[in-house]
């Protein structure tokens, strides 16, 4: 099994619609984050969470919304989906812990298609 | 603010050629780290290397090595005796003192045989 799985692998949906995009992770690792990635822009931050009742907005947060139910889930939700947030989404995991070489731990991501 | 530059889009190289990525980034933190990941095809994110500010040494890791300028605030990431499965989307990336971690734009690498 993965240790950070991401469901759904694929979704399209339709413009104003809500989505919920899941992660959740067997590492046992405190800090989560959600990337979203386009196509020449490489991968942008857009929330963060370094435990529970620590959440963090990335640089591109307006739009999306999280929720840190457990150490080992993390969810991100489009409450009123817009086209241009079609993209490919990934969550990561990391352990401060286990020294600042180590690096982050991703998901297979999201494949979001709003139409 | 923090930034990380990728100024290569897309580069073909030859089969068994060396090939260098290039990264530059921005912080006013003395403690960061570096790093570069490889994204083929399919999707999913493989870490390559890592580079601490405090390093002394450049990283290798078999076939990668990481090229760190500090004063030029350059991490360029060299691939020796390419191969054709080196062809992926490479990014670098850099983690701050709060481990929050930004990435560049990415170089697309296409190796041809």
């Amino acid at each position: 099994d993965a240790d950070v799985t991401q469901t759904p692998r694929n979704r399209i949906t339709k413009t104003g619609k809500r989505i919920m995009l899941e992660c959740s992770q067997t590492k046992g690792h405190d800090r989560m984050y959600w990337y979203r990635q386009d196509p020449g822009l490489g991968l942008r931050l857009i929330y963060y969470s370094f435990d529970v009742k620590d959440i963090n907005k990335g640089e591109i947060s307006d739009g999306y919304s999280v929720s840190r139910q457990a150490q080992a889930k993390f969810s991100l939700s489009l409450e009123s989906a817009i086209p241009n947030q079609t993209a490919l989404y990934f969550c990561a995991t990391s352990d401060p812990r286990q020294g600042s070489s180590q690096p982050q731990h991703f998901g297979d991501g999201t494949r979001l298609s709003i139409l | 603010a923090q930034k990380i530059t990728q100024t290569q889009p897309g580069m073909f190289v030859q089969e068994k050629e060396a090939v260098t990525l290039d990264c530059t980034y921005d912080t006013s933190d003395p403690s960061y780290g570096l790093f570069w990941y490889k994204q083929p095809s399919s999707g999913e994110m493989i870490f390559l290397i890592y580079q601490g500010s405090y390093d002394q040494q450049n990283a290798t890791e078999g076939r990668y090595s990481l090229n760190f300028q500090k004063a030029r605030k350059s991490a360029n990431l060299v691939i020796s005796a390419s191969q054709l499965g080196d062809s992926a989307m490479y990014f670098c990336a850099m983690r701050d003192v709060n481990d929050k971690i930004i990435f560049g734009k990415g170089t697309r690498l296409h190796i041809l045989p």
